[in-house]
């Protein structure tokens, strides 16, 4: 089993569609929990944290639940420029610093 | 945001020379920096750790005798990719962590596509 599973997709939305990506992580002991986004043939970048309480930003909410070691990413109205690919990263600091990034999804949103 | 930078941006070389790429973060500093290797279609994986002051630490599988890595100061790390062959051919990522309170994240450079022919 992989430390960090996400659906690969891809998810094909039309414009204004909400869209959800789901993430598991194998590891308990996880301590922090990100969403990257990565466009082709670039570096991921950092779209938002994860937090038990909830995090919104905008058209994006993203979700941690502990117990269920389950992670998702909300994008509401979709834009054509939110077309990317979406990483679910999990970091732990026990026995040293790791960071695990789960394949990622692939979306297209489509006019 | 902190901002870190890598160069080359993009390499092309023969198999059997070594090629260097450097990371450096340019408004932090980093004791440690991370460097990643990313194929088509997949996911990033760490390569190695790279301690400012002292070894870096490998994940299973990479060769440290290969893929060297030399962290001198708190805002450079290089990875040496040495006699490369066109297997090595990937988009190589640095990460870097802030010394300073930011919590977990990590801030990534631009990446480095090696084409080995």
């Amino acid at each position: 089993r992989k430390e960090v599973e996400q659906d690969p997709g891809p998810f094909n939305v039309p414009e204004g569609a909400t869209v959800a990506f789901n993430c598991t992580y194998s590891n308990s002991a996880s301590q922090s929990f990100f969403w990257y986004r990565q466009d082709c043939r670039k570096e991921p970048k950092l779209l938002m944290s994860v937090y038990s309480s909830g995090n919104e930003d905008g058209r994006f909410t993203a979700q941690l639940n502990r117990a269920s070691q389950y992670i998702s990413l909300l994008i509401r109205d979709s834009k054509l420029s939110d077309s990317a690919t979406y990483l679910c990263v999990v970091t732990s600091n026990t026995g040293g610093f790791k960071t695990i990034f789960g394949a990622g999804t692939r979306l297209f949103v489509k006019a | 945001g902190a901002v870190v930078s890598q160069h080359p941006s993009w390499v092309i070389c023969k198999s059997g020379t070594s090629v260097k790429i450097e990371c450096r973060s340019l408004d932090f500093q980093a004791t440690t920096m991370f460097w990643y290797r990313q194929f088509p279609k997949q996911s990033l994986m760490l390569m190695a750790t790279s301690n400012e002051g002292s070894k870096a630490t490998y994940e299973q599988g990479v060769e440290k005798d290969k893929f060297l890595i030399n962290h001198a100061s708190l805002t450079l790390s290089t990875l040496t990719v040495t006699s490369a062959h066109p297997e090595d051919s990937s988009f190589y990522i640095c990460s870097a962590r802030d010394m300073g309170d930011r919590g977990m994240e990590q801030f990534f450079g631009p990446g480095t596509r090696l084409t080995v022919l």
